[in-house]
């Protein structure tokens, strides 16, 4: 167990649905960040929240957005889904600390669109 | 394109011997990471190597970075099956930013 908490872990949905994945960062982590994993387009950055803001942003489809709880927990929610949004959806958290930058996984959301 | 690509996509070897894994990048770098991912798991991070060193150990794991070359390789000698996984290098420009992954480098350890 990695500390980092996703669910669910496999969600089946239909194409136009929309779903949120939910992540609980490690005790103390204070960034999180989402990653989409897909055959084809390896693992792809998403965003990042820092303390409740969020702080970069990378390959996230205009249909996805995310937030950062006061209590640290994020979610991502993904809308108006297409067939190519089925992937593995990976949350990682970090204490950052300005230099070296390490990530802890979650065991990851794999999301099914038919 | 992707920072950290890694080199060759998929590698077969015989349980014992030595598998080297390499990864480039485009840009500069403050660290470079490498991370393992047994099949449709999460990414569990295996060692850091700073733009400052040339060399890391950690058991059996060996990496070397080579700033000049934007290069790195990830060595594991005495393979075992346990090691059949996905291996995938890892980008940090530094402070809170996070890593950018290359597609990994799929390792076969045969029995």
């Amino acid at each position: 167990d990695s500390g980092v908490t996703q669910t669910p872990k496999h969600l089946i949905t239909a194409t136009g649905q929309r779903v949120t994945l939910r992540c609980s960062p490690r005790s103390g982590d204070l960034s999180v960040y989402w990653y989409q994993q897909s055959l084809d387009q390896g693992l792809q950055f998403l965003i990042q929240y820092y303390n409740g803001e969020e702080r970069a942003k990378g390959n996230i489809l205009e249909r996805f957005s995310a937030q950062q709880f006061p209590d640290l927990h994020s979610e991502l929610n993904l809308s108006s889904l297409e067939l190519g949004d089925s992937a593995l959806y990976f949350c990682a958290s970090s204490v950052v600390t300005g230099e070296a930058n390490v990530l802890t996984f979650g065991a990851g959301s794999r999301l099914t669109v038919l | 394109s992707q920072q950290g690509e890694e080199d060759p996509q998929a590698l077969s070897i015989q349980e014992g011997e030595n598998a080297t894994m390499n990864c480039s990048y485009k840009t500069s770098i403050n660290n470079l990471q490498w991370y393992r991912q047994n099949s449709g798991r999460g990414l569990v991070h295996l060692i850091l190597i700073r733009s400052n060193e040339r060399e890391k150990h950690s058991g059996r794991l060996r990496v070397t970075l080579d700033t000049s070359k934007k290069s790195s390789s990830l060595l594991i000698t005495a393979s075992r099956a346990a090691d059949t996984a996905s291996y995938f290098c890892a980008r940090a420009r530094g402070g809170a930013d996070g890593l950018t992954f290359g597609k990994g480098t799929h390792l076969i350890i045969q029995p």
